[in-house]
């Protein structure tokens, strides 16, 4: 199965603060990957597909960036529902993987 | 709108099986892949495979092999997973979420059905 790591596994922002999180593939998955936020209890929403397409809906301070086996999301100014888990997921290869997950917590 | 209503939560003994549904409404069947994700508490997801409703053939991640079983009933719009020789590991919230093509991304997904397996 292709490896998805994720980092950091957690970080401390503030409100208004530009948060970037990163997520690495073992190997080539091209653009083939998606961002999901998780909030506690709740269903994973999709945020980015295809390393950089916005799902419809979701604010434009998301942004995905990244191909091959380093890709980025980056909120640009973080509000307070931002506060979450985010997941990145890989659909190059099957199974498809997720990262370990990235919580973002109020500082 | 598009649904995916799954059944209600279960608790299990270890060495059981469980069956866990997913109805879908508000797109036509057939044209989505139906994924089973889970997640144990506190922890990330996991994949543990997929369904093509429309001529009912399977892929299973590796790890499930011989353990579980999907189908489908066209007729309900139903997606079904069966779990056999539940461990306390598999204690976790199944979901079920689809896919336009056998390998995408999950663009919906259901409600979640918590599965606890105790003794």
């Amino acid at each position: 199965d292709i490896q998805m790591t994720q980092s950091p596994s957690s970080l401390s922002a503030s409100v208004g603060d530009r948060v970037t999180i990163t997520c690495r593939a073992s190997q080539v998955i091209r653009h083939d990957l998606a961002w999901y936020q998780q909030t506690t209890g709740k269903v994973p929403k999709c945020l980015i597909y295809a390393a950089y397409r916005l799902e419809s809906g979701v604010p434009s301070r998301f942004s995905g960036s990244g191909s091959g086996t380093e890709f980025t999301l980056t909120i640009s100014s973080l509000q307070p529902e931002d506060f979450a888990t985010y997941y990145c997921l890989q659909h190059n290869v099957y199974p498809p993987t997720f990262g370990q997950g990235t919580k973002v917590e109020i500082k | 709108q598009v649904q995916l209503v799954q059944s209600g939560a279960e608790v299990k003994k270890p060495g059981a099986s469980v069956k866990v549904s997913c109805k879908a409404s508000g797109y036509t069947f057939i044209t989505y892949y139906i994924h089973w994700v889970r997640q144990a508490p506190g922890l990330g997801l996991e994949c543990i495979g997929m369904i093509n409703p429309d001529d009912g053939s399977t892929t299973y991640a590796q790890k499930f092999q011989g353990r579980v079983t999907m189908t489908r009933d066209t007729s309900t719009s139903t997606v079904y997973m069966d779990l056999s020789g539940l461990k306390s590991e598999d204690t976790a919230v199944y979901y079920c979420a689809r896919t336009y093509t056998w390998l995408a991304s999950f663009d919906f997904w259901g409600q979640g059905t918590l599965v606890t397996v105790s003794a």
